[in-house]
């Protein structure tokens, strides 16, 4: 099992750019999370999908940032316009139904410039 | 709601000697209770779960942790610490009652682990 596949694995890019993040969850895993690590906030959970709906955005910052899972293997977070408070690691991480374990990516380090 | 505390961002300990990592959390419903390690640059790995089973629960490099319902407790043990234990450590303990928080996992803010030679 290839495990949870994030890109890129590094982004830098300059305010007001449009950023997306890709996520590929473990095959057969119904659950999907993004999350974001600062050294400030630790790690906060933003949205999390099942069977590719969005169940729960109440962590998503603000109105710039959105995100889709338009199938099972496939999600993106998008940050449009991206500043530099965005900089930061975005997990993704995927389970299965029944199954309480979070298996994580190798996360996507963003610095906003 | 849900919370989890860890005693103590920072850990020194030298190889070989005891590693205790503290948590503990708050929960309205049984908890799911999880420890992760981070290695520099690197997602994060299960260590070891709780999920109302033994209490004293093992997981992999030799760690373990016990769950103390009386002292919300969940702390993280390993007999003898080795080099390459050095990492970030995060407590995390999981929504399992109904709604849109079921399954949510809510971390704490994590303890960075030094082993010293």
């Amino acid at each position: 099992d290839a495990g949870v596949i994030q890109s890129p694995r590094h982004e830098v890019t300059e305010m007001g750019q449009e950023v997306t993040l890709r996520c590929k969850p473990i095959s057969g895993h119904d659950y999907l999370f993004w999350y974001r690590q600062t050294m400030m906030r630790g790690l906060e959970l933003l949205i999390y999908f099942n069977n590719n709906v969005p169940i729960d955005d109440s962590g998503m910052p603000e109105d710039r940032f959105s995100a889709k899972m338009p199938n099972a293997s496939f999600s993106t977070l998008k940050i449009q316009p991206s500043e530099p408070r965005d900089s930061a690691v975005y997990f993704c991480a995927s389970s299965g139904t029944g199954r309480e374990t979070q298996y994580f990516g190798p996360g996507t380090r963003l610095l906003v410039l | 709601a849900q919370s989890v505390t860890q005693l103590g961002s920072h850990v020194s300990v030298s190889e070989g000697a005891l590693v205790l990592l503290r948590c503990n959390y708050s929960s309205s419903v049984p908890p799911y209770l999880f420890w992760y390690v981070q290695y520099p640059n690197q997602g994060l790995q299960l260590l070891l779960k709780y999920t109302s089973a033994a209490t004293l629960v093992k997981g992999i490099n030799g760690f373990e942790a016990e769950f103390k319902k009386s002292e919300t407790s969940f702390h993280l043990t390993k007999p003898s610490a080795h080099m390459s234990d050095a990492a970030e450590y995060f407590c995390a303990v999981r929504y399992n009652a109904g709604g849109t928080s079921y399954g949510k996992l809510t971390f704490g803010q994590g303890t960075i682990l030094t082993v010293h030679p």
